[in-house]
């Protein structure tokens, strides 16, 4: 079976320092990836996804940027956070666009 | 802008009731849509795919009204365990699409 694993559970950095996420699925190939956000009090914001090795599509310019260089690898990463990169971080996969989005456990970031 | 709209509530209602739960859409072309649960500082769970025929999986039904833009949810015999934020999901985008998220309902039920 499918399985999605994310990483750090829990974070609190300084604003200013670099970010980095990670995302890993196992039990499939060529899944699609996404990282979402989700600000305290509001809803789940798309922020980037992938079809494929190397494919990043950007859904809301700011500080923050992805890679996906292995094909069940998705990694999130900013080199200098703003206090308002603050949320709830979720990475999700799917295996196409009619199926629903299987997240992992999500990344708590506060920046302090 | 496409959007989802719900009702962000808290609906509160006591162990037994029936609570339904509504969402628009914006987008005529959709083709996909979900409802999702979120617990409390957790990540959300796909609770189920709403059919355009309407479908129901135990004590949940989902119904799809294309015509008006519509998907409801219903729960019936409410337990202290369906407390959570429940999520309308819709497939909005045209050419490669993904999934937009309503910013939830959320469900309290009581003793």
């Amino acid at each position: 079976s499918q399985t999605i694993h994310q990483w750090p559970a829990t974070l609190v950095q300084p604003v200013g320092s670099p970010l980095s996420l990670e995302c890993t699925v196992e039990g499939t190939s060529n899944p699609n990836l996404y990282w979402y956000r989700q600000a305290a009090g509001r809803g789940l914001q798309l922020l980037f996804y992938s079809v494929g090795i190397g494919q990043i599509s950007s859904e809301v310019p700011q500080n923050l940027s992805a890679s996906r260089p292995q094909d069940r690898q998705f990694i999130l990463s900013s080199k200098k956070l703003l206090l308002s990169d603050s949320g709830f971080y979720l990475c999700a996969w799917s295996e196409g666009n009619t199926y629903g989005y299987t997240f992992g456990s999500g990344t708590r970031l506060t920046v302090v | 802008r496409k959007e989802v709209e719900q009702d962000p509530g808290p609906f509160n209602v006591p162990e037994g009731a029936t609570v339904a739960f509504n969402c628009t859409y914006s987008n005529s072309a959709s083709q996909s849509f979900f409802w999702y649960r979120q617990d409390c500082r957790k990540e959300p769970k796909l609770l189920m795919s709403v059919y355009s025929s309407g479908n129901e999986d135990g004590r949940f039904t989902a119904q799809l009204n294309r015509a008006s833009q519509y998907i409801s949810l219903l729960i019936r015999d409410s337990k202290l365990s369906d407390s959570a934020t429940y999520l309308c999901v819709v497939n909005e985008r045209s050419g490669y699409s993904t999934l937009t998220f309503g910013k939830g309902t959320m469900l309290l039920v009581s003793p």
